[in-house]
């Protein structure tokens, strides 16, 4: 099981700022996807990478892909006090051979607190 | 429902009581995950159903943990015995698809969880 690291693990800045989060590991990703998950709520999906190199934007998020596929960074422009949840990376295994039934396996998170 | 419906959402047991958590899955939903999360961490997968196949229970901690899916919707995690250990957020997920959480339009869907505290 590949292992994800993320960081920073606290992060607690002023509306207003820019941040970035990372999500490393020392295998190689077949793909990488971005949750955030709200207090009391369950992690809602924000992005799937899967090209090394890739960027996605996502109105003020910006997900990029290590060229290697190992690492993956989230970049949030001007945060707002509503960017507050924990940010979580996640491994969905590869589909190669058909045998892959999508159990995610999850870093320990980033927990973002945006003060107004 | 819309949403993946999980109850109840707050659970206090007393060390040594036996629990079920409830997951209600998108209606025709093929596949249904149960994550362990703990405070402030990520979740960890326990289980995992395909229709009501248990195909995957290699995450559950201790056989004081056992999950059901008798018709191919709804689905329960037992826990019995309940110990301190056992305190974390429960989370329930499904997809349509059989595959990889990416593969299909919307991924996986989570519901909001059960809290299971044991005192």
């Amino acid at each position: 099981t590949q292992l994800l690291e993320q960081s920073p693990q606290f992060l607690s800045i002023q509306e207003g700022e820019n941040l970035t989060v990372y999500c490393n590991s020392s295998s190689v990703f077949s793909s990488l996807q971005w949750y955030r998950q709200e207090p009391g709520e369950g992690p809602v999906l924000l992005v799937t990478v899967v090209t090394g190199g890739e960027v996605k934007k996502l109105k003020r998020l910006t997900f990029q892909f290590g060229d290697a596929r190992k690492d993956s960074s989230l970049h949030i422009t001007a945060a707002q006090p509503g960017d507050t949840g924990l940010y979580l990376c996640a491994d969905p295994p590869a589909n190669a051979g058909g045998t892959s039934y999508g159990k995610l396996t999850f870093g320990q998170g980033t927990i973002l607190t945006v003060h107004p | 429902g819309a949403g993946v419906s999980q109850s109840p959402r707050y659970k206090v047991a007393k060390r040594g009581q036996d629990v079920a958590l409830r997951c209600d899955p998108i209606s025709g939903h093929v596949s249904l995950f149960w994550y362990q999360q703990a405070l402030g961490q990520g979740p960890e997968f326990l289980t995992y159903f395909q229709n009501e196949a248990q195909l995957d229970k290699s995450g559950l901690p201790s056989d004081r943990f056992f999950a059901e899916r008798p018709e191919g919707s709804v689905s329960t995690l037992k826990i019995q015995r309940t110990q301190q250990e056992d305190s974390a957020v429960y989370l329930c997920a499904s997809s349509l698809w059989l595959r990889g959480p990416g593969q299909g339009p919307g991924g996986y869907t989570f519901g909001s969880g059960t809290r299971l505290t044991v005192v």
